[in-house]
């Protein structure tokens, strides 16, 4: 049974740029969720999918954004990349919205 | 606004020693659940020990278990024998249930190594 799934693993972008991220759920999973993970601290909540729809969102600006596919996968899209937008990129999923959430191995974007 | 306080930035313990981590969080509703995870140098977020606030039984999880205060807000983590792989970013987690959805508030990490 696969675990949450993320790619890339690592990405260089520079100021400016657009970047897509990709997540696909645990099996059995259709929650998704995306956190930020600056260096040195916990993560930040930035939305979660379900049923294709953003059903919660943090604290970011328009610049970030998602989408769910049927499969129940996500992409998360950033916009107009900030220095400050360098992390890791935590996907996360669970069955339904009120279980444990499970978490992938992260994707490490840094801007230039 | 929940928040969830980690007051250890760093910790370091003997193998087969115990450690406690501890944890404070702040939140004025009733249905929600804490969680411990676990971040090893691979960056993978992995999940330790989970308490339902309902439950007054601390929870267990072989040489992981909890010491859940409700009243007092405090849910710290107890290691016991502990051992080379469990050094790792610890964090403290809370999850308030509600038909909003479910996010995970996440404290600013304990950073534990385990010494041979």
């Amino acid at each position: 049974d696969a675990g949450v799934t993320q790619s890339p693993t690592h990405l260089i972008k520079t100021r400016g740029q657009q970047v897509t991220l990709r997540c696909s759920p645990k099996s059995g999973h259709d929650t998704v969720s995306w956190y930020q993970q600056a260096l040195g601290q916990g993560p930040q909540f930035i939305f979660q999918y379900y049923e294709e729809e953003e059903r919660q969102r943090g604290n970011f600006p328009d610049r970030f954004s998602g989408h769910q596919f049927p499969n129940y996968s996500s992409e998360l899209n950033v916009n107009a990349l900030l220095l400050g937008d360098s992390a890791l990129y935590l996907c996360a999923s669970s069955p339904d919205t009120q279980e444990t959430q499970y978490f992938g191995p992260g994707t490490r974007l840094l801007v230039l | 606004a929940q928040t969830v306080t980690q007051s250890q930035p760093e910790m370091s313990v003997q193998e087969a020693e115990t450690v406690t981590l501890s944890c404070t969080y702040d939140t004025s509703e009733s249905n929600y659940y804490l969680f411990w995870y676990k971040q090893p140098p691979s960056r993978q977020m992995i999940l330790v020990i989970r308490q339902e606030a309902y439950k007054q039984q601390n929870a267990t999880e072989n040489r992981f278990s909890v010491n859940f205060q409700k009243a007092a807000k405090s849910f710290s983590l107890k290691i016991s024998d502990s051992q080379l792989g469990d050094t790792a970013m610890y964090f403290c987690a809370f999850i308030n249930f509600n038909n909003a959805g479910n996010m995970l508030t996440f404290g600013g990490g304990t950073r534990l190594m385990v010494k041979p």
